[in-house]
């Protein structure tokens, strides 16, 4: 079976513009969550998306977005990107339902803002 | 909110050795605790979890303990190989219906000397 799959795999934007990152789960899985990693860091949370509701929210600003498609594939759409908007974008799929907890993730897309 | 510590940022080890880290969480409604693998240039791998209606689980080399009172779980390694050489990261998490975001702690480089 395909494990999560992310696209594009890197990217580099300009200050000011628009970013949509996509991510594919597991197939199976009905939820997908958006994590930020800075270079040197821990993975941080940004949204989690089950049956196309939005069941969380990390801290931070409007300008991220997300939204979850009927086939539970899932977009991450950053507005006005800053110089700090600069990390790796993972994408994580689970079940939620049934007792399972874990959360798989994908290779990631690196956004590089200039 | 939830707050994840994690000690040591760096360990060395020769090989055959074992490598213990760990972890202390802040939010006592916590109820699962995974441990993620990440090598260079991919995303996190889930290697082991615990639940908090567990005190240790293991898995072959690896093997995770909890204590609830003193909130802190921690990964061992025994006899570790070079290939076990890669940024290891503790989460934890209160999964509910309303599903299960992640807080990391900020990863330990472990790297296994041949």
């Amino acid at each position: 079976d395909a494990g999560v799959t992310q696209s594009p795999t890197h990217l580099i934007k300009t200050r000011g513009q628009h970013v949509t990152l996509r991510c594919s789960p597991i197939s199976g899985h009905k939820s997908v969550s958006w994590y930020q990693q800075v270079l040197g860091q821990g993975p941080q949370f940004i949204f989690q998306y089950y049956e196309k509701e939005e069941r969380g929210r990390g801290n931070f600003p409007d300008r991220f977005s997300a939204r979850q498609f009927p086939n539970y594939s899932s977009e991450l759409n950053v507005n006005a990107l800053l110089l700090g908007d600069s990390a790796l974008y993972l994408c994580a799929s689970s079940l939620i339902r049934g007792g399972s907890y874990e959360q798989y993730f994908g290779p990631g897309t690196r956004l590089t803002v200039t | 909110g939830e707050n994840v510590e994690q000690h040591p940022s760096t360990l060395s080890v020769q090989e055959g050795d074992s490598a213990v880290i760990k972890c202390t969480y802040s939010d006592s409604a916590s109820n699962y605790f995974p441990w993620y693998k990440q090598e260079l240039g991919k995303g996190p791998q889930l290697i082991i979890d615990i639940r908090s209606n567990v005190g240790e689980k293991k898995d072959q080399r690896i093997a995770v303990t909890l204590n609830k009172t003193a909130k802190h779980f921690s990964l061992h390694i025994t006899e570790t190989q070079p290939e076990d050489s890669a940024v290891y990261f503790c989460a934890a998490s209160h999964r509910n219906n309303a599903g299960n975001m992640l807080t990391f702690g900020g990863g330990t480089r472990l790297m296994v000397k041949p």
